[in-house]
């Protein structure tokens, strides 16, 4: 079983819909980070997060502790937010790097 | 622009050859951490260092290995390539001890490797 785990895997939307991607993780971690990947390879940080909720532009991520639960959402998306989005933890004093989720492959339509 | 640069951008090599990977980061980002992205799958870890040096590994084998220089670039270098080294291989750098301890990583472009 991963330890970091998304939902969906895959998400088609129409511009201007309200998303909502979530990350379940299954050990404690020091902080949790919200990543974009766009074709071809490079990856962008959102969001670092270990507790309450952060805000920048049309993105907003959160995070529940005691749930072991994060949720990144995105509102009035635009085509321009496809991309595949990834949820990473750092477990322990994160001398391990980052675990990273599957990602969540979203296609927002005009 | 997350001022995290990786050479070679495309990389093909040829099973049993070495290969090197570089990652040039930001001033004053003292930890930098390698992964191993295989298609459609998130990245792996493979190794981070700290300040020249190594910190913390994940499941690879000893035919990966790094460096990290004062300048704040570092390698990954590959021994006998094998077909299932084909993958995005990442670097992401930050300031801090660790990822933890940095509000942000900042992750480079990748470079795709293709064994063949």
């Amino acid at each position: 079983k991963n330890e970091v785990e998304q939902s969906p895997q895959n998400l088609t939307a129409q511009e201007g819909e309200f998303i909502t991607i979530n990350c379940s993780y299954s050990v404690g971690i020091s902080a949790l980070h919200w990543l974009q990947q766009h074709p071809g390879g490079g990856i962008v940080s959102l969001f670092m997060l270990s507790s309450g909720k952060k805000k920048h532009g049309r993105l907003i991520a959160t995070i529940n502790i005691q749930e072991k639960h994060s949720s990144l959402h995105i509102t009035a998306s635009h085509p321009r937010d496809s991309a595949v989005y990834i949820c990473a933890v750092s477990i322990g004093g994160g001398a391990d790097g980052l675990t990273f989720g599957k990602g969540t492959h979203l296609i927002i339509q005009p | 622009e997350t001022g995290v640069t990786q050479s070679p951008t495309h990389l093909i090599k040829t099973r049993g050859q070495q290969v090197t990977l570089r990652c040039s980061s930001q001033s004053g980002h003292n930890t930098v951490s390698w992964y191993q992205q295989a298609l459609g799958q998130g990245p792996q870890f493979i190794f981070q260092y700290y300040r020249e040096e190594e910190n913390g590994r994940g499941n690879f084998p000893p035919r990966f290995s790094g460096l990290q220089f004062p300048n704040y670039s570092s390698e990954l270098n590959v021994n006998a390539l094998e077909l299932d080294d084909s993958a995005l291989y990442l670097c992401a750098s930050s300031s801090g001890t660790t990822f933890f301890q940095s509000s942000e990583a900042f992750f480079g472009q990748g470079t795709r490797l293709t064994v063949v």
